[in-house]
C-alpha cells in the first residue's frame, strides 16, 4: 500500500526565516505531488503541483521533488503569521486519488 | 476565485439513520471527489465522480455509501445506514481535468450518536 510521510510533525519559525517542510513516499511510481495547506476549520488550498525532478516555484513556494530518493519538499520563503496553518503533502496514486500525508503543523512566530 | 462549498459544515444523527452531504463544485468542473478525515488522522480518499459514474472508490466507501449529481446540481454522498464510525470530516472536491489539482471545499463535520 502506497504511504505518505511527513516531517517534522510541527514546526515553529519566526517570521522571515525559511521554513522547509518535508514529506517521503513509499514507491516512486506516482508523476504528481501537490502541496496543499489547511487553516484551521478551512478547506485544503493548494500552494504547488509538481511532476518532475527538480524545482517548482509558486510565489512564495518552492517544492524539490526527487524521484530518486524518494522525498519532496516545501521550501516557504519569509513566511508571515498568517502562513501558520497545517501543511499536507499529497501523492498521485493512479488516475483519480491523492495519498495524503498526516500534515505539519507551520507556526509562524511574529 | 472559485470555491466548492459544503452545506451544511456540521451535522449530527443518530446512528442508523440516513445522510446526506451536499457539495457544491465549481460550476464548470467535471471530476467529483469525496474524502474523509478522522479527527487527528490522515485525509483519506473516499470516491471520484465522472460523467454520471464511479470510477474509483476506495475500500472505506462502504455499500452504506452512494454518491450522485443529479443534472448537474448538488454532488452529493449518502450514508444508508449511518454507523458510529462513520464520524468524521467529510470534504468534497472538484477538478476541471484528470490530474489537475482538486479543490476542495471546507468539509461536513459528521457527528453519530
Amino acid at each position: 500500500q502506497q504511504k505518505v510521510q511527513q516531517s517534522p510533525e510541527s514546526l515553529t519559525v519566526s517570521e522571515g526565516a525559511m521554513a522547509s517542510l518535508n514529506c517521503t513516499f513509499s514507491d516512486g511510481t506516482s508523476d504528481n505531488f501537490r502541496w496543499y495547506r489547511q487553516h484551521s476549520g478551512k478547506g485544503l488550498e493548494v500552494l504547488v503541483s509538481i511532476f518532475s525532478d527538480g524545482e517548482k516555484e509558486e510565489g512564495r513556494f518552492t517544492a524539490h521533488l526527487n524521484r530518486a530518493s524518494l522525498h519532496v519538499s516545501l521550501h516557504i520563503r519569509e513566511p508571515q503569521p498568517s502562513d501558520s496553518a497545517v501543511y499536507l503533502c499529497a501523492m498521485g496514486s493512479g488516475s483519480w486519488q491523492l495519498i495524503f500525508g498526516s500534515g505539519t503543523q507551520l507556526t509562524v512566530m511574529p | 476565485g472559485p470555491k466548492v462549498l459544503q452545506i451544511p459544515s456540521h451535522q449530527i444523527i443518530d446512528m442508523g439513520q440516513m445522510v446526506t452531504l451536499n457539495c457544491d463544485p465549481v460550476s464548470n468542473h467535471l471530476y467529483f471527489y469525496w474524502y474523509k478525515q478522522i479527527l487527528g488522522q490522515q485525509m483519506e480518499f473516499l470516491v471520484n465522480f465522472y460523467n454520471g459514474k464511479v470510477m474509483e472508490k476506495s475500500k472505506l466507501f462502504k455499500d452504506q455509501f452512494s454518491v450522485e449529481r443529479p443534472d448537474g446540481s448538488y454532488f452529493t454522498l449518502k450514508i444508508q445506514p449511518t454507523a458510529l464510525e462513520d464520524s468524521a470530516v467529510y470534504f468534497c472536491a472538484s477538478s476541471l481535468r484528470q490530474g489537475q489539482a482538486p479543490l476542495f471545499g471546507e468539509g461536513t463535520r459528521l457527528s453519530v450518536l
